[in-house]
């Protein structure tokens, strides 16, 4: 069956520490990937996505995030984390339906 | 352009009420859907249509009716709210198909609690 892994639950970095975001997919076809970001009481923002071509995406905010055929993740990551990106992520995958299946989320933690 | 609009934000019900939770966008998009979020359970598709008078189930469609008699328009109905039902629900929307590489817009959520 698809499903969307975060294994992470919580996260907790110092601000300007890198940061990694783990997400792990389990889908037969070729996955179109997605990355959101929700503050408390918002609705989802997209950070980025995959479609096709560079596995290497950019995204909003100084995010980017990397496909991983062989390893099925699309890991999150960032160089240099602000307090302002504490938030609780979401990986997605969107299967051939139109259905988007998330994952259950990472909570962001940021240290001053 | 308001984008995804939901109402209410905010709706406390006693158990075994009805209410519907509207949602409207001005996009023209032919694609919606209906979320909901539990803590520790990420969102799960509850229903969605990908045209006018179309509608199907998603993972979580159980004591949920949906309706699509306009692109515009895309209410989640509640029959007989259960405190099962306490959540937070978001509509989203987008052009079809969403494999051709549109992006899906969210609104800004309506909290429910039931009880």
């Amino acid at each position: 069956a698809q499903s969307v892994t975060q294994p992470d639950i919580h996260i907790t970095v110092s601000e300007g520490a890198s940061l990694e975001l783990r997400c792990n997919y389990s889908y037969g076809a070729t996955p179109y990937l997605f990355w959101y970001v929700q503050s408390p009481g918002q609705g989802l923002q997209l950070l980025l996505k995959y479609f096709s071509g560079d596995t290497l995406v950019q995204g909003i905010k100084g995010f980017e995030a990397e496909f991983k055929r062989s390893q099925s993740s699309f890991n999150l990551r960032k160089p240099s984390v602000h307090w302002s990106d504490a938030a609780e992520y979401f990986c997605a995958v969107l299967l051939r339906d139109d259905k988007i299946i998330f994952g259950k989320g990472t909570r962001l933690h940021i240290l001053p | 352009n308001a984008g995804v609009t939901q109402t209410p934000k905010f709706q406390v019900l006693k158990t075994g009420q009805s209410m519907t939770l509207q949602c409207a966008q001005d996009m023209n998009h032919e694609y919606m859907s209906w979320y909901r979020q539990d803590p520790g359970m990420g969102l799960r598709l509850i229903h969605y249509s990908v045209g006018a008078g179309i509608t199907d189930q998603g993972e979580v469609p159980n004591g949920y009716n949906v309706s699509r008699s306009t692109t515009e328009d895309f209410p989640l109905r509640l029959l007989s709210a259960a405190p099962s039902q306490t959540s937070v629900y978001f509509c989203a929307s987008s052009y079809y198909g969403l494999n051709s590489g549109n992006t899906i817009y969210f609104g800004e959520g309506s909290w429910l609690t039931v009880v």
